[in-house]
């Protein structure tokens, strides 16, 4: 069964860069049955695809954050990352890890973060 | 992109009973849409694909149904475990998009 873990740091200043980091274990992100990407969830409010990565290297991406964001992978030590530059205190949110297979099948428990000076 | 749809945004219920959530999409779909399930500190679950299809360990108390642009999500015998947030999400065309919600309480 695939796990998800995402990490990083917990609070960004505004106008710095977002870095998270997924650990993915009981599957290969090699694989090429699925994407991986990150999905996220500012407080109170709705779902966002942030966008995904197939093990090719073919990204794709939100429309909305596309001039912001990088998505990668290290199939060496089977993880996937996140990268949101220029942020602002509207990029505060849970951002979640997952595997796309038919939709979104396997999500990590998420983590928060915080855009504040 | 594609706007989804979901009503109610929330619905009280009790125990034992049968609840129905429908996801309209803003244009033909055909059957690629999700049901995931939200509970606060627990990681999402996704609980259907392809409109019906239950994923694996999933309780065959949950029901989805659909095609095209209308959806639904059908939850029997309603347990303590069920109260929790359910969104819709389309898998038809990036970017994948999600409903507003359902929240499901305990009445």
């Amino acid at each position: 069964q695939v796990q998800l873990q995402e990490s990083g740091p917990g609070l960004v200043k505004p106008s710095e860069t977002l870095s998270l980091t997924c650990t993915v274990s009981g599957d290969s992100i090699s694989s090429s049955t699925y994407y991986w990407g990150w999905i996220r969830q500012p407080a109170g409010e709705g779902l966002e695809w942030i966008g995904r990565i197939y093990t090719n290297g073919i990204t794709h991406y939100n429309p909305s954050l596309k001039s912001r964001v990088t998505i990668s992978a290290d199939k060496s030590k089977n993880k996937l990352s996140l990268q949101l530059i220029s942020v602002t205190a509207a990029d505060t949110a849970v951002y979640y890890c997952t595997r796309e297979n038919h939709g979104s099948d396997s999500w990590g428990q998420g983590t928060l973060v915080t855009v504040s000076s | 992109d594609i706007q989804m749809t979901q009503s109610p945004s929330s619905l009280s219920a009790s125990v034992g009973d049968r609840v129905t959530i429908t996801c309209r999409a803003s244009q033909d779909i055909s059957s690629y849409l999700a049901w995931i399930q939200m509970k606060p500190g627990k990681a999402p679950k996704s609980l259907i694909y392809s409109a019906s299809s239950l994923q694996t360990g999933v309780p065959s108390k949950f029901s989805g149904s659909g095609s095209g642009t209308e959806f639904t999500l059908t939850i029997n015998s309603l347990q303590p475990e069920d109260f929790a947030t359910y969104y819709c999400q389309q898998y038809n065309s990036y970017p994948l998009t999600f409903g507003g919600g359902t929240k499901v309480e305990i009445k």
